[in-house]
């Protein structure tokens, strides 16, 4: 079983601040790695699909970096506004399965 | 525009019941699944599907069953409903190992 390790759990935040969080996954067989985004009450919306060692991609005040040489990728969060607040999901896929494998999440709370 | 829709939103009915979940999705996407999402557990795959007439089992399928008739649809049937199967369900598809698009859910009561 793939085990995907997303820290911290939670986390708040003061509305201003930057802020960022880890995904953690086994180094073999990788495919690709997805986040998500979910706001309370409403479905995961896609953030980003990752694929490549040394990938960064960015939309907006947000942005990701993933190391699959080692098994972990970052998201970063630039000025952090109320309206990011939400739980952020990471999921592995594993060789060319489509089945992504779910973190627990993080969520994030941002304090006015 | 294309969009991933589920019915009911909302559903209550009594254990033993037979129950399905209907999804339907304008994307013309190739993969669908379905999960379930309960607290202290995020979101865990029941059923998935990579095409018509492909069908696979998920790591909590037991007590569902699905079915792949068209590329548009994927029904999540309840075979005998049981109080443990109260929870949110949600449909979603995706293109070969792009982004998956996730349904609004539907809120699933066994009484």
């Amino acid at each position: 079983i793939l085990n995907v390790e997303q820290s911290p759990q939670s986390l708040h935040v003061q509305e201003g601040d930057s802020t960022n969080f880890t995904c953690s996954f086994p180094s073999s067989n990788f495919y690709a790695l997805h986040w998500y985004r979910w706001e309370t009450a409403k479905s995961p919306e896609a953030l980003f699909v990752m694929t490549l060692n040394g990938d960064e991609k960015k939309k907006g005040r947000i942005s990701a970096t993933l190391n699959t040489k080692e098994g972990y990728s970052y998201l970063y969060i630039k000025g952090s506004q109320p309206e990011d607040s939400a739980t952020y999901l990471c999921a592995p896929l594993r060789d060319s399965n489509y089945q992504l494998i779910w973190g627990a999440g993080t969520k994030l709370i941002i304090k006015p | 525009d294309a969009e991933i829709t589920q019915s009911p939103r909302h559903k209550i009915t009594e254990t033993g019941r037979q129950v399905t979940l209907a999804c339907h999705q304008t994307w013309n996407h190739n993969n669908m699944f379905w999960y379930r999402q309960d607290l202290g557990h995020g979101l865990r795959l029941i059923h998935y599907s990579y095409g018509v007439q492909d069908t696979n089992k998920g790591e909590v399928s037991d007590g569902y069953s699905v079915s792949r008739s068209n590329t548009e649809d994927l029904p999540l049937t309840l075979e005998s409903a049981a109080s443990s199967q109260t929870s949110v369900y949600f449909c979603a598809s995706s293109l070969d190992q792009g982004e998956q698009y996730f349904g609004p859910g539907t809120r699933l009561t066994v009484t």
